[in-house]
């Protein structure tokens, strides 16, 4: 089964320092890697999305994503935070049901804190 | 832009009451997902629907059925609410078969406190 990985509860980043925020999958067969934020109290919100082609992503807000085969990674940077990004941040993979739909496989999330 | 209505933010049930939570999508989306939050568990699917009347259980549906009698609104069904159901529920609609990779779509969630 695929599976992402979040190794960090929580990042902490001054304000216009870069950020990045760590995410490992493991798959068979080529990833389909997405990354969401959600703000308090709200639902979640696509960032951006890797299928195909180039390496660096790029999504909404000023975020971009990393994606590294042969570290099986996909990291979302940015590399000027501000406080309004302070999020919590879910890294998610394309997986296939066993009765052909798709549905996608969430890691257990980052909270992001940026300080003034 | 495609507009997913989880009609309660936060709702407060009583243990062995019936609990609906109801999800509408607007972009004629064949695919609904119901899943619920933990703090350090994620995201866990509970049930998918692919169409009008079609479901399927997937990862946590002890507890939990679902309603799709209309193509945009997808309900949860708590049989007999217990405390471990406290949770933040996520409803999340996809359209079917149009594009690889399109991303789920999310409503603002829905914080329900079983007492």
């Amino acid at each position: 089964a695929q599976s992402v990985a979040q190794p960090e509860d929580q990042v902490n980043v001054a304000e216009g320092n870069p950020l990045t925020v760590k995410c490992t999958y493991s798959v068979s067969g080529n990833p389909y890697l997405f990354w969401y934020v959600q703000y308090p109290n709200r639902g979640l919100q696509f960032l951006l999305k890797y299928i195909t082609g180039d390496n660096l992503v790029k999504g909404s807000y000023g975020f971009e994503a990393e994606f590294n085969k042969s570290q099986t990674s996909f990291h979302l940077k940015k590399p000027s935070a501000l406080v309004s990004d302070s999020a919590l941040y879910f890294c998610a993979v394309r997986d296939i049901m066993n009765t052909g739909f798709q549905k996608l496989v969430f890691g257990t999330g980052t909270r992001l804190l940026v300080s003034p | 832009d495609v507009k997913v209505t989880q009609s309660s933010r936060y709702l407060v049930k009583r243990t062995g009451e019936k609990v609906f939570l109801e999800c509408v999508q607007d972009m004629d989306h064949e695919n609904m997902f119901w899943y619920r939050q933990d703090p350090g568990l994620g995201l866990r699917l509970i049930y998918f629907s692919y169409d009008v009347k079609m479901k399927e259980k997937r990862d946590i549906p002890e507890g939990y059925s679902v309603s799709r009698e209309k193509k945009e609104r997808f309900s949860l069904i708590l049989e007999s609410a217990s405390t471990n159901q406290t949770s933040m529920y996520l409803c999340a609609s996809l359209p079917w078969g149009r594009e690889k990779g399109q991303p789920q779509h999310f409503g603002d969630g829905t914080r329900l406190s079983i007492l």
